[in-house]
């Protein structure tokens, strides 16, 4: 039950794009169509904003997009703004109804 | 609207117990799998156990298993955590999520504002 590996850091400027991504094993996200991402302000309840790789939940922005291939997953934010700054984790199923997150990725809007 | 709400979080010296709670309300408590997740201080979320929806199955991460317990009173739409031989790295804020159903329970779509655990050694 190893962490998925996210980068520590990325970002951009409001307006542009950022990309994070998740990278995980054949037992994990290579072998389920089950990443989800959650965005997380510190102190706050952290909030799903993919899911199944790269479905929305209503509410969430299409400025927030997903998808995997092999054994690596990851997320798009189009349109920076000012509130996407937060920290970011994957979590995918990794079977026997287990679960496993990302490291983190901690996301600045310059 | 959907709220889960924590408590029982506490300072507690290392080999000791302590429980968590959640409170559930604003959805069927008893149709959704639930999930303790947490976070030490400066680190990650971690998958820590699952519960299914009547309580008859349950799943651990191994850094708990044998140590932790998860359990989930439906008829008071609360979930709980017991945490025995506590040790430092214990440390943590304790989320209580709800899982999301789809084509199964994968996903974790409502938090909790997490609870404060020491474990002082």
């Amino acid at each position: 039950q190893s962490a998925l590996t996210q980068p520590p850091s990325a970002s951009g400027s409001p307006g542009q794009s950022v990309t994070i991504s998740c990278t995980g094993t054949s037992r994990d996200v290579g072998d389920y169509n089950y990443v989800s991402w959650y965005q997380h302000h510190p102190g706050k309840a952290p909030k799903i904003i993919i899911y199944e790789v790269s479905k929305r939940p209503s509410g969430v922005p299409d400025r927030f997009s997903g998808s995997k291939s092999g054994n690596s997953a990851s997320l798009t934010v189009s349109g920076l703004q000012a509130e996407d700054e937060a920290d970011y984790y994957c979590s995918s199923y990794a079977g026997s109804n287990n679960f496993v997150f990302g490291t983190g990725t901690k996301v600045t809007v310059l | 609207e959907v709220q889960l709400v924590e408590s029982g979080g506490n300072l507690v010296q290392r080999g000791g117990s302590l429980r968590l709670s959640c409170a559930a309300s604003g959805f069927t408590f008893s149709s959704h799998w639930m999930h303790w997740v947490r976070q030490a201080p400066g680190k990650g979320l971690v998958w820590l156990s699952r519960i299914n929806s009547d309580g008859s199955s349950t799943t651990y991460a191994d850094s708990v298993k044998g140590r932790f317990t998860i359990f989930r009173d439906n008829s008071k739409n609360t979930l709980y955590l017991q945490m025995d031989s506590l040790r430092a790295e214990d440390t943590a804020v304790y989320y209580c999520a709800r899982a999301g159903y789809s084509i199964g329970w994968h996903y974790f779509d409502s938090w909790g504002q997490g609870s404060l655990v020491t474990v002082s050694s």
